[in-house]
Parts: structure tokens; sequence; C-alpha cells
């Protein structure tokens, strides 16, 4: 079975740029999330989707947003690149039917660098 | 608000010692806490715990909760420099997970 599959993985772009990353869950997994990590942060929530709805949302500026497609793989975007945004983006997907109690599982993630 | 809070924040030990990593935890309708480790990739997953009291065991790797103190602890014995990683500690609320900072564990020959 195929793991979260996470493109591109490493990524350089200049303030003000916008990027696009984006996420294939494994099959079956109807719920993705994404997280930003950062040293001295950890992971940070950004947004969760299910069956193509935004489920939840982190305290994150509106320059980022997101959407899930119909086979469940999903895309998330950075507007107005600021140095601040340079991370790890990491996916996250799970079965997702109801309130999470049990094991996420992880891309590689997708390292954002802003120059 | 929900938190996670880890410590240390970092550990360098020689192999073989035995390391002890904590995890405290504030979230609303507590149901399972999980632990992970995360090379220069993905983070993985080690153990879920729901129970208070009861171990969780995984080859030198061991893990407990105590649910009236709100706290974990995974533990690693005989460490190798192959448990070098950053251990991080996960709870889940609602739709997200809280995760802690992480603790950067360095295993030195």
């Amino acid at each position: 079975k195929a793991g979260v599959t996470q493109t591109p993985r490493y990524l350089i772009k200049t303030r003000g740029q916008q990027v696009t990353l984006s996420c294939s869950p494994i099959s079956g997994h109807r719920s993705v999330s994404w997280y930003q990590q950062t040293p001295g942060q950890g992971l940070q929530f950004l947004f969760e989707y299910f069956s193509e709805t935004q489920r939840n949302k982190g305290n994150f500026p509106g320059r980022f947003s997101g959407r899930q497609f119909s086979n469940s793989r999903s895309e998330m975007n950075v507007s107005t690149l600021e140095l601040g945004d340079s991370a790890l983006y990491l996916c996250a997907s799970s079965l997702g039917a109801g309130r999470f109690t049990g094991e996420l599982f992880f891309g590689e993630g997708s390292r954002l660098t802003v120059l | 608000e929900d938190k996670v809070v880890q410590s240390p924040l970092s550990l360098v030990v020689h192999e073989g010692d035995t390391v002890t990593l904590n995890c405290s935890y504030e979230v609303t309708n507590f149901r399972s806490l999980l632990w992970y480790k995360q090379e220069k990739k993905a983070p993985t997953f080690l153990f879920m715990l729901t129970s208070s009291g009861i171990e969780k065991k995984s080859g030198r790797l061991s893990s407990i909760l105590d649910k009236k103190e709100l706290f974990s602890i995974l533990n690693i014995t005989a460490t190798q420099t192959g448990d070098s990683a950053i251990y991080l500690c996960a709870v889940p609320s609602g739709r997200q997970f809280y995760f802690g900072t992480g603790t950067s564990l360095t295993v030195i020959p």
C-alpha cells in the first residue's frame, strides 16, 4: 500500500511569491491534515479536510489556504510569501471518520525556503 | 487553550544509556496520546496510549500514560545511534492533533 506522497519535496521561493504544495493520501483515507513544522515551534496545525470540506482550521493568516479534491488529494497554497513561512510542511492522512483518536500517517514533507 | 509540552527540548547521551522523555498535556476531551519518531523525514508512529498505567512496549522502547496527572513518558533503554531523532508527543482533540515541540535526542557512539 503506497504511503502519503507529497510534492515537491524541496522548493525555494522569494518573498512575495506564492506556492502550491500537493499531497496524495493513503488509498482509502479521506482525511488530509496539514502541519507546519519549524524549529522551536514544533508542528503547528494548519487545516484539515474531509470529503472535500475543510473541517478545522488552525491559527494561520488567510494567506494560507487549501482544498481537497474528490479523489482525496489535497493542495495547500501560501500566497505573498514571507521569510517566516520557511518551514517543513507536512501532510498527514487518516481514515477520518469522527473525532480523531488514532494514528496519523505522514508524508515526508515539502521543505520550503523563502529568500 | 489546549497544549502539549515536552521536555527536555534536547538530550545528548552515549550509546547504552537509558533516557526518559516527558510529555504533559492539557487537552479538552482527552481520548488518546501518541508518540512519533522523526528522523530526517516523515514522523513515524511508535505508540498510542489510551488507558492509565498500562505500559506499551516495543523492544527497547516503552511508554506509559498517567491520565490523572496528565502526562506520559517514553523510555528508551540501551540507546543506539539509530535512536537519534526527534520524538514527538501528540494528543488529538476534535479534528486536529496538538503536538509538543519535540525532544531532539542525539546518541553518541
